[in-house]
């Protein structure tokens, strides 16, 4: 039982279609972070909470937008994405964010835009 | 702003044989590093982690890694693989620096395939 769990696994999504991506962390932690995985790229940071606060923003579309509800909880709403946006959409969580602490990783959420 | 290089995208090798992966880091300041591993079909993991102190640092699963500070690198070592070892290997750097965002940057991996 992996402490970051994610749901769902697998997403095929149109163009003009509305869905989201959920996490939830079992780990007690504090901050949150959203990760995009794409083919023969490094893992790029989207967004990142602190005690449900968004603290970064690393220029994301605006057609991702994430909403932390509490610390356990991380969503990521989708609309009107493209085909580029294509990916394995990874959560993480650490006890803080900008901090030592080891971030833990689900597995994942693999999207397909069609 | 901080970047990782991973020198090699694909290494096959044969179990038995010795393993170095090369990472390198460019930031000035001092830095935590991280490898995390990801088996087929599993989650990303961490394989082992340097924040101070001995710069030789041990892992799980019999890896360790080499922290050169004058090299910027921060090498991953097993001197016998498995082949279920087989699986893609991410190095990582965050910075440690007061007033800016400690941002975990990653390297593009390298996919490792042990052949039995």
């Amino acid at each position: 039982e992996t402490g970051v769990t994610q749901t769902p696994r697998h997403l095929v999504m149109g163009m003009t279609n509305k869905k989201s991506l959920k996490c939830e962390q079992h780990l007690g932690h504090n901050a949150m972070y959203w990760y995009k995985q794409s083919a023969k790229k490094p893992l790029e940071l989207m967004f990142v909470y602190n005690f449900k606060e968004q603290t970064e923003n690393n220029s994301v579309p605006s057609r991702f937008s994430p909403e932390c509800p509490n610390s356990s909880h991380l969503f990521l709403h989708l609309h009107t994405l493209q085909p580029e946006d294509s990916a394995l959409y990874l959560c993480a969580s650490s006890g803080k964010a900008y901090n030592t602490d080891t971030q833990y990783f689900g597995p994942g959420t693999r999207l397909t835009v069609l | 702003a901080q970047s990782v290089s991973q020198h090699n995208h694909h290494v096959i090798l044969s179990e038995a044989a010795s393993l170095e992966l090369g990472c390198n880091y460019s930031y000035g300041g001092t830095v935590n590093l991280f490898w995390y591993v990801q088996y087929p079909g599993q989650h990303l993991q961490l394989l082992l982690k340097y924040f101070s102190g001995d710069p030789l640092v041990k892992g799980i699963k019999g890896f360790e890694a080499e922290f050169i500070k004058s090299k910027f690198s921060f090498n991953l070592r097993k001197p016998s693989v498995q082949w279920s070892d087989t699986a893609e290997y991410f190095c990582a750097v965050t910075p440690i620096s007061s007033g800016s965002a400690r941002q975990l940057t990653f390297g593009s991996g390298t996919q490792l395939t042990v052949l039995p």
